[in-house]
């Protein structure tokens, strides 16, 4: 059964510094999201991307936040000067051409620490 | 704004039934909703769309009162694989790719 998939499972990295987080969608599809979940917390959306370009984004998601898709299946998300307050498990999904009123697959996360 | 789940934590024993509320504020177009297990990702349980449907798989069915602006998820003669977090998200309209969650449930079954 097709997955979604992201690298690395855990990143560790020094307050500062910048991160790039991949994943790859299930390869028909054609709406990708990131969600960050802070540890004992709820899910929140970041941003969705349709068609090469981002569709919307949360107030989470600022200028530090960018998401690229270099190529047919990789989907980015880039943190530029990571904070403490940015560790967290941040999770890919995708779905399919109905967009967001269909399943949305997620991957099983990267778990970033910020030191 | 962010869906309002109740209640915020439950125990079952084995077998018995419970009922997760989520509410929102805005109207609402759909409500997802999603089981996590601890260290793991969501996993999709069903979608419910605007139209007041009903829906059910296997032992966990769910209702969408769109006049009320709420869900519900109906799990049924529970067993221990249903132990988990259980997060409702609400898409609030028809042009929005934003699913927004809600605190979630956290649902501990018992033998």
């Amino acid at each position: 059964e097709p997955e979604v998939t992201q690298t690395p499972s855990h990143q560790v990295t020094q307050m500062g510094q910048e991160v790039i987080l991949r994943c790859v969608p299930i390869s028909n599809h054609l709406y990708f999201y990131w969600y960050r979940q802070i540890l004992g917390q709820k899910v929140e959306f970041l941003v969705s991307f349709y068609n090469n370009e981002i569709s919307e984004k949360s107030e989470i998601f600022d200028d530090q936040f960018s998401v690229e898709r270099p190529d047919g299946s990789n989907f980015t998300l880039k943190i530029r000067s990571t904070k403490l307050e940015d560790s967290a498990m941040y999770f890919c999904a995708s779905t399919s051409l109905a967009g967001v009123n269909n399943e949305q697959f997620f991957g099983p996360g990267t778990r970033l620490t910020v030191l | 704004q962010q869906p309002v789940q109740s209640p915020q934590a439950v125990i079952l024993r084995e077998g018995e039934d419970a009922v997760i509320n989520c509410s929102s504020s805005k109207a609402l177009y759909s409500v997802h909703w999603y089981r996590q297990k601890h260290g793991e990702a969501p996993v999709f349980l069903m979608i419910l769309l605007k139209g007041g449907e009903q829906k059910g798989h296997e032992k966990i069915s769910a209702s969408f009162n769109e006049k009320k602006q709420q869900s519900s998820l109906y799990l049924t003669a529970s067993q221990l694989s249903y132990s988990g977090t259980y997060f409702c998200g609400t898409v609030n309209n028809n042009a929005g790719n934003m699913l927004t969650f809600g605190g979630g449930t956290r649902l501990m079954v018992k033998p």
